[in-house]
């Protein structure tokens, strides 16, 4: 189980550079995943989503891949900018049984 | 896309009093809405799940006499902290959903709510 105290995952790259998260969700019956954004004092904002019969999706620099064998799934930004800097979730759904939210990765954008 | 608003965006609160946190569906009809409670650095926690007319399910933990949850329209649910303590000081976020997908949930900006 997780650890009282324990932070967020952080991943930091250089601004310009690509950068991978990573997120291993549970539910082999999930078929539906997301991926959000979190702002510190905000609420979370949708990137990217993908059904479980596709195993890549694009949207404008961000790229999400999911890997049903590993229950793995990954959401890639290209040419990453200072506004990238978040905590992103990725969240796992099944239709009636709303969402699960992984634990997060810290992203920070170095200059 | 679909906007889902709350109020108020931050409050602070004495221990001992309720707090009433509203989240508003503004463009579409929320049949059902939840509750989310978000600790720093830790990811969103659901506490609630309320259906428009109908009592709120509580997840396991969640003292429903503690955080009362009214969905009475497709527009607004309240999330009502009542007695409020310190350790009830938290990041709370509702997110709505229109359809039979629970999973496609559209959510609000959060409120802070301090309790000293």
């Amino acid at each position: 189980g997780e650890s009282v105290g324990l932070h967020l995952p952080t991943l930091s790259v250089q601004e310009g550079d690509n950068s991978i998260i990573n997120c291993a969700y549970s539910n082999s019956a999930s078929d539906y995943f997301i991926w959000y954004k979190q702002e510190s004092g905000k609420g979370p904002q949708f990137i990217i989503d993908i059904r479980s019969n596709m195993d890549k999706r694009q949207g404008q620099r961000v790229t999400v891949l999911l890997n049903k064998t590993v229950k793995h799934l990954s959401l890639q930004i290209a040419a990453t900018q200072p506004g990238d800097s978040a905590v992103y979730f990725c969240a796992e759904g099944g239709g009636a049984d709303g969402l699960t939210f992984g634990k997060g990765t810290h992203l920070i954008i170095q200059p | 896309g679909a906007v889902v608003s709350q109020h108020p965006s931050r409050v602070i609160c004495k221990s001992g009093t309720s707090v009433k946190i509203e989240c508003r569906s503004l463009d579409f009809q929320a049949t059902t809405m939840f509750w989310y409670r978000q600790f720093p650095k830790k990811s969103l926690m659901l506490m609630a799940t309320s259906n428009e007319g109908s009592k709120a399910t509580y997840e396991q933990g969640v003292e429903k006499d503690k955080f009362l949850i009214n969905h009475a329209s497709l527009t607004l649910s309240t999330l009502t902290v009542t007695s409020a303590h310190p350790e009830d000081s938290s990041f709370y976020i509702c997110s709505a959903a229109g359809g039979a997908r629970l999973d496609e949930q559209y959510f609000g900006p959060g409120t802070r709510l301090t309790v000293t």
